[in-house]
């Protein structure tokens, strides 16, 4: 089955930075690979998704890229604010078998 | 605007006993998922629900039975429980299969001792 890194598992960034997270996985035929933010006490919500016939997609301070060759993904965070800390989960995707990273918790320190 | 209810948010069991989660979505979705979250493992799906009338197995069955009672409702029962079924566990739903996009709900911990 597919299996999913996510790195790093800490992240701290200074308000204001940017923040980066990095997921690899396993499966060619994954063909959705969806970003999910968890705060406390909360289930996961989707922020951003990608699928696999598309390079790059942004949703203003969010942005999502895919290498499919190299089997990379990248979250990146601009303008990072405190309500931007979270944990933050990445997932491959095919069919029904949606398999999820093992999360990053990013703190944003004002 | 309700989404995904799991109940109960709390429990606490002993080694043996058994229990049933409960979650229902308001939004007319046809699928319907069970996760359980463990520190460091991120997100591991149990049991799904592509559509009423229909259960298979995730990654992780292994201690857990499914009922699809409807199309709103899917509950996830352990028969008997053991520590190693510690968790917080998340229903989710989808509006079609394999769409990916999940709809979460708050999430139940539930402790073995």
């Amino acid at each position: 089955g597919e299996n999913v890194e996510q790195h790093p598992s800490t992240l701290s960034v200074q308000e204001g930075d940017s923040a980066v997270i990095k997921c690899t996985y396993s499966d060619s035929a994954s063909n959705y690979f969806p970003w999910y933010k968890q705060e406390l006490g909360k289930g996961p919500q989707l922020i951003i998704d990608i699928r696999s016939n598309v390079g790059e997609k942004k949703d203003q301070r969010i942005a999502v890229t895919l290498n499919k060759t190299a089997k990379h993904f990248s979250l990146h965070i601009t303008e990072t604010q405190p309500e931007d800390s979270a944990v933050y989960f990445c997932a491959a995707n095919n069919n029904n078998d949606m398999r999820f990273g093992a999360g990053t918790r990013l703190t944003v320190k004002p | 605007n309700a989404g995904v209810t799991q109940t109960p948010k709390f429990q606490v069991l002993k080694t043996g006993q058994s229990m049933t989660l409960q979650c229902a979505q308001d939004m007319n979705h046809n699928s319907m998922y069970w996760y359980r979250q463990d520190p460091g493992m991120g997100l591991r799906l149990i049991y799904y629900s592509a559509s009423e009338g229909t259960t298979d197995k995730g990654e992780v069955p292994n201690g857990y039975n499914v009922s699809r009672l409807n199309k709103r409702e899917f509950s996830l029962r352990l028969e008997s429980a053991a520590p190693s079924q510690t968790s917080v566990y998340f229903c989710a739903s989808s509006p079609r299969t394999g769409s990916g996009e999940l709809f979460f709900g708050e999430g139940s911990r539930l402790t073995v001792l």
